[in-house]
């Protein structure tokens, strides 16, 4: 069974730091990965996909690696603002089998950004 | 562009009130999936339908039921509420492999 895991659970940081999430997965035989971000009370917004073949994926300060064979992704935050405080997911989508195409997430890592 | 839209937004209910939660997308997608999301315990799968006429179990689908009324609906049905039943529930599509898109959110108490 798939697992996801999100380390650390919770991080502070002060302004203009460079950051790194982390992720990790038990079985590297998935299609894609995502990450997300969830403000308090508020629904899943997309940050990044990563297609299986990529290594990385870049959107503005954001850069997402991936790595199959070890079972790792990361979210490298550059120059953080206090508007980047929110929780970051990362999902899995399964590759094979019955669920195929479905999403697997770790329980999340939540950013503070103190100004 | 409306993307995924969940109603009704926030739920109290009575134990043993039943309920349906709708959820619809635009974006002409395959798929379409239940989560639900509690403290300490994540994002957890209820129910998915990998296309239109198709629903499978996810890893928590005691106490629900779901319809794939149509390509863009995919309703989730408490038939008889529990307290344990109090959470957040997510809808989301996609269309195969690709990412996911997510609606903004029922909230569910049950008293």
């Amino acid at each position: 069974k798939q697992e996801v895991t999100q380390i650390p659970a919770a991080l502070s940081v002060p302004e203009g730091e460079n950051l790194v999430l982390n992720c990790s997965f038990t079985d590297s035989a998935i299609y894609n990965l995502q990450w997300f971000r969830q403000d308090p009370g508020k629904g899943l917004t997309s940050l990044l996909l990563i297609q299986s073949s990529q290594r990385e994926q870049t959107s503005g300060r954001l850069n997402a690696s991936l790595d199959k064979s070890s079972g790792r992704s990361t979210l490298y935050i550059a120059a953080s603002q206090p508007g980047d405080s929110a929780t970051y997911l990362c999902a899995v989508i399964e590759g094979y089998g019955g669920s195929q195409g479905n999403l697997i997430f770790g329980k999340g890592t939540k950013l503070s950004v103190k100004p | 562009n409306a993307g995924v839209t969940q109603t009704p937004k926030f739920q109290v209910l009575k134990t043993g009130q039943s309920m349906t939660l709708q959820c619809a997308q635009d974006m002409n997608h395959n798929s379409m999936y239940w989560y639900r999301q509690d403290p300490g315990m994540g994002l957890r799968l209820i129910y998915y339908s990998a296309s239109e006429g198709t629903t499978d179990k996810g890893e928590v689908p005691n106490g629900y039921n779901v319809s794939r009324l149509n390509k863009r609906e995919f309703s989730l049905r408490l038939e008889s509420a529990a307290p344990s039943q109090t959470s957040v529930y997510f809808c989301a599509s996609k269309y195969r492999v690709d990412g996911a898109f997510f609606g903004q959110g029922t909230r569910l108490t049950v008293v």
